[in-house]
């Protein structure tokens, strides 16, 4: 596709239940991030994927959260047993390299944790 | 490590007036920054980019910053705002060094613009 894809757009969950948010990023982009955004506050850091590198997980803010990526592709964040704090827009974003370029940002996923 | 903080949460202007929103990093090493701006219920979207290169940076929609080294900023500007100017806008910092590939946000501003 054109832009960074992700899925699902919208998920209610309850409490305790695993989710698997999925992005795909920009074909040929080398760089992808994982954001959160909770309600009226910023963008917070969760992990960052740099081609063949090992990840930056230093956002992560629990071992509950997890992340994979394939290659140069898709994506996937895991989150484990979930809490009501959870609840936020998950953000990926791409980029073709990791510095001086911009990211390209999908439409979230709004995960909601009842 | 590096830092952005935008110094204002919420900026409010009448419409045809100027927006100033500003921003200051921190870093050790000389970062590549940008504008981001997002509209209630959508996406981000890049308003620009300095990547060392002039240090007046022009982006879309009229706004531009300006890369001031010796104070660390990289404040937003337009002269004149419109009503559709009205959102959340987020600074961004991408250094090296530890961080690098890494972007961090600063807080965000809404901005809000009266008729």
């Amino acid at each position: 596709g054109a832009g960074v894809s992700q899925s699902p757009s919208n998920k209610v969950t309850e409490k305790g239940k695993d989710v698997e948010l999925r992005c795909d990023p920009i074909s040929g982009h080398t760089a992808l991030y994982w954001y959160r955004q909770r309600l009226g506050q910023g963008l917070e850091f969760l992990i960052y994927f740099q081609g063949n590198s090992a990840p930056d997980k230093s956002g992560l803010p629990s071992d509950r959260f997890s992340a994979e990526r394939t290659g140069e592709s898709v994506s996937t964040l895991t989150i484990q047993r979930t809490q009501q704090e959870d609840s936020a827009v998950y953000l990926c974003a791409s980029s073709p390299r990791p510095t001086d370029t911009e990211a390209f940002f999908g439409q979230g996923t709004r995960l909601t944790v009842v | 490590a590096q830092s952005v903080t935008q110094l204002d949460s919420h900026v409010s202007v009448s419409e045809g007036t100027p927006v100033l929103l500003r921003c200051n990093y921190s870093s050790s090493y000389s970062p590549s920054l940008f504008w981001y701006v997002q509209h209630p219920n959508k996406g981000l979207q890049l308003l620009l980019k300095y990547t060392s290169a002039a240090t007046l940076v022009k982006g879309i929609n009229g706004f531009e910053a300006e890369f001031k080294k010796s104070e660390t900023s990289f404040h937003l500007t337009k002269p004149s705002a419109h009503m559709s100017d009205a959102a959340e806008y987020f600074c961004v910092a991408n250094a090296g060094g530890t961080s690098y590939g890494k972007l961090t946000f600063g807080q965000g501003t809404i901005l809000t613009v009266h008729p």
